[in-house]
């Protein structure tokens, strides 16, 4: 297996333009997960899917912050416009379990994408 | 609410000697599973040992093993025979029913030839 694929693995922009994060889960993975990465506020949750629906989308910072799951093979995280602040690495992860199964299953991390807004 | 606390920013361990990286949570849950990551400089995340909250026993993975205080609410990872390779963050994770992971702020470890 391939993996959680993200891309592109760096994206460097300028304040103001649209950021498109893309990921694609482990073939089979029913839940997906977006997080960012600062120094400072260390690995926070942004938002998780389950079989394509957001579940929980309190962790998104605010409006210009929107994440879509159109199939279970494809997500994508988007930032418009985007600001200097969300700078950060921003992982994609997937995992096996639903909102009520409460069996183990570990998330399988992406490579991170690295933003960096100018 | 539920938490993670990871009260060591950074520790330092001598080659081949063991570490232990400590974990305390927070839930109200009975049933939850607890996790351990590995980030090194590399930045990727890479899923070390896995600690359900019914299990009787404590988790080992190799070199890895976890120390799970269910009373205590704690779940501190002890690395054994530390590598030069071992330098890396290190986070610990809580799962729920609900499928949501809550990560704590993770501890640094550097291991000192």
């Amino acid at each position: 297996d391939a993996g959680v694929i993200q891309s592109p693995r760096h994206e460097v922009t300028e304040m103001g333009q649209e950021v498109t994060l893309r990921c694609k889960p482990i073939s089979g993975h029913n839940s997906l997960f977006w997080y960012r990465q600062t120094m400072m506020r260390g690995l926070e949750l942004l938002i998780y899917f389950n079989n394509n629906v957001p579940i929980d989308d309190s962790g998104m910072p605010e409006d210009r912050f929107s994440a879509k799951m159109p199939n279970a093979s494809f997500s994508t995280l988007k930032i418009q416009p985007s600001e200097p602040r969300d700078s950060a690495v921003y992982f994609c992860a997937s995992s096996l379990g639903t909102v009520r199964d409460f069996s183990y299953n570990e998330q399988f991390f992406g490579p991170g994408t690295r933003l960096t807004v100018l | 609410a539920q938490k993670i606390t990871q009260t060591q920013p950074g520790m330092f361990v001598q080659e081949k000697e063991a570490v232990t990286l400590d974990c305390t949570y927070d839930t109200s849950d009975p049933s939850y599973g607890l996790f351990w990551y590995k980030q090194p400089s590399s930045g990727e995340m890479i899923f070390l040992i896995y600690q359900g909250s019914y299990d009787q026993q404590n988790a080992t993975e190799g070199r890895y093993s976890l120390n799970f205080q269910k009373a205590r609410k704690s779940a501190n990872l002890v690395i054994s025979a530390s590598q030069l390779g071992d330098s890396a963050m290190y986070f610990c994770a809580i799962r729920h029913t609900g499928n949501q992971f809550y990560f704590g702020t993770g501890t640094s470890l550097t291991v000192i030839p």
